[in-house]
């Protein structure tokens, strides 16, 4: 069954660093989205993307973040300068166009930073 | 925009029954049901359309009343099992767009 992918599964990071976290899709899906749970909270929706463009984004997606699709299969998130309260769980889904679609999500990548 | 989900969190003893409410303010399409458990990812339990067809794979029954953009998840005889956050995705339209939007989550643990 094809399933969302996301590396690294750990990433540590120090303070005011550049991160890339990436994510590969299902192959046919066109809406893309990345999530951010933070210890012991809820799901925060990040960002979703269709069509080569961000559709949507929440107040937590600030200038420090930006999303790319750089080759049609990999989807990213980059994270500019971090702090400390980005240490969260980031995960990324998929969904194909159209009504009636589930979301499907990657496993998700721990990003801690010291 | 966001639905908005009640209780927050439920404690139940095996056996026991809990209905989680989702509501929303805009006109839906459908409602999305998935359960993370911790740790994990959210992983996709239900969904259910206009017109009442439920789609689903889990011993776990939801309702969709369309007038009132609601849905309820009924967790029946409840397992060890069924411990995790539960959360609710509306499916609504906007422009050309249909955009699917989740709650906050309702965290759901169930002792022995």
């Amino acid at each position: 069954e094809p399933e969302v992918t996301q590396t690294p599964s750990h990433q540590v990071t120090q303070m005011g660093q550049e991160v890339i976290l990436r994510c590969v899709p299902i192959s046919n899906h066109l809406y893309f989205y990345w999530y951010r749970q933070i210890l012991g909270q809820k799901v925060e929706f990040l960002v979703s993307f269709y069509n080569n463009e961000i559709s949507e984004k929440s107040e937590i997606f600030d200038d420090q973040f930006s999303v790319e699709r750089p080759d049609g299969s990999n989807f990213t998130l980059k994270i500019r300068s971090t702090k400390l309260e980005d240490s969260a769980m980031y995960f990324c889904a998929s969904r194909p166009e159209g009504l009636y679609n589930e979301q499907f999500f990657g496993p998700g990548t721990r990003l801690t930073v010291l | 925009q966001q639905p908005v989900q009640s209780p927050q969190a439920v404690i139940l003893r095996e056996g026991e029954d809990a209905v989680i409410n989702c509501s929303s303010s805009k006109a839906l399409y459908s409602v999305h049901w998935y359960r993370q458990k911790h740790g994990e990812a959210p992983v996709f339990l239900m969904i259910l359309l206009k017109g009442g067809e439920q789609k689903g794979h889990e011993k776990i029954s939801a309702s969709f009343n369309e007038k009132k953009q609601q849905s309820s998840l009924y967790l029946t005889a409840s397992q060890l099992s069924y411990s995790g956050t539960y959360f609710c995705g509306t499916e609504y339209r906007e422009g050309n767009d249909y955009k699917l939007s989740f709650g906050a989550g309702t965290t759901v643990t169930v002792r022995a």
